[in-house]
């Protein structure tokens, strides 16, 4: 069974830049989560998808990031313009409830310069 | 929100040693799950653990969701152990919280 894939998975960028990460998930999972890690902390939980709706993106700084999911399965997260405190590892995970357990994909990290 | 505390923050072992990495919990939870980070960052499944015991190996996993922690044990340690240890928790209200991590070094 495939795992969760990513892309790209390094970016470097200026600050202002706009960036967009790729997530699709394993096939069959109706949820689907980014999560954002700084250096030397845990993944912090951005938005949770169930199938193409947003059921938690109480985190996500909606001044400059955006997500979709349209057709229920792939996924991607922009920043629109990033900043310098955006340089992270930026996580996708799915699971096939919210309430199951959840797989992760090897991440993108972004460094912005 | 939960928080979810882990400790010890830090710990270094001799390879063959055993150690025990702890995760408390501030609130129910409706499941909890064991990962460990590897050095190029990714983050693999140990255990889905919402309560009782599991054994996978030289490791195993106890929760006690009624008095709200966990408990990963490592036997046998080996070099290819080392990385973050995190514990993340599903609230009653569907939203994951991770851990602060352990962070665990095993040299030879």
């Amino acid at each position: 069974e495939a795992g969760v894939a990513q892309s790209p998975r390094y970016k470097i960028i200026e600050k202002r830049q706009s960036v967009a990460f790729w997530c699709n998930p394993i096939s069959g999972h109706a949820t689907l989560y980014w999560y954002q890690q700084i250096l030397g902390q845990g993944p912090k939980l951005l938005i949770q998808f169930q199938n193409n709706g947003v059921v938690d993106d109480s985190q996500l700084p909606k001044d400059r990031f955006s997500a979709e999911r349209l057709k229920g399965v792939d996924s991607t997260l922009k920043i629109q313009p990033a900043k310098l405190e955006d340089s992270a590892v930026y996580l996708c995970a799915s699971s096939l409830a919210s309430w199951g357990e959840q797989f992760f994909g090897p991440g993108t990290r972004l460094t912005v310069l | 929100g939960i928080q979810v505390e882990q400790s010890p923050p830090d710990l270094i072992l001799q390879e063959g040693a055993n150690s025990t990495l702890r995760c408390n919990f501030s609130d129910s939870v409706n499941n909890l799950q064991w990962f460990h980070q590897n050095p190029w960052g990714q983050l693999i499944n140990l255990f889905y653990i919402p309560s009782g015991t599991k054994q996978n190996g030289r490791l195993s996993a106890t929760t006690v969701a009624t008095e709200r922690y966990s408990l990963l044990y490592i036997s046998s340690s080996q070099t290819t152990d080392s990385g973050v240890y995190f514990c993340a928790v599903l609230n009653t209200g569907n939203q994951f919280y991770f851990g602060t991590g352990t962070s665990l070094t095993v040299i030879p």
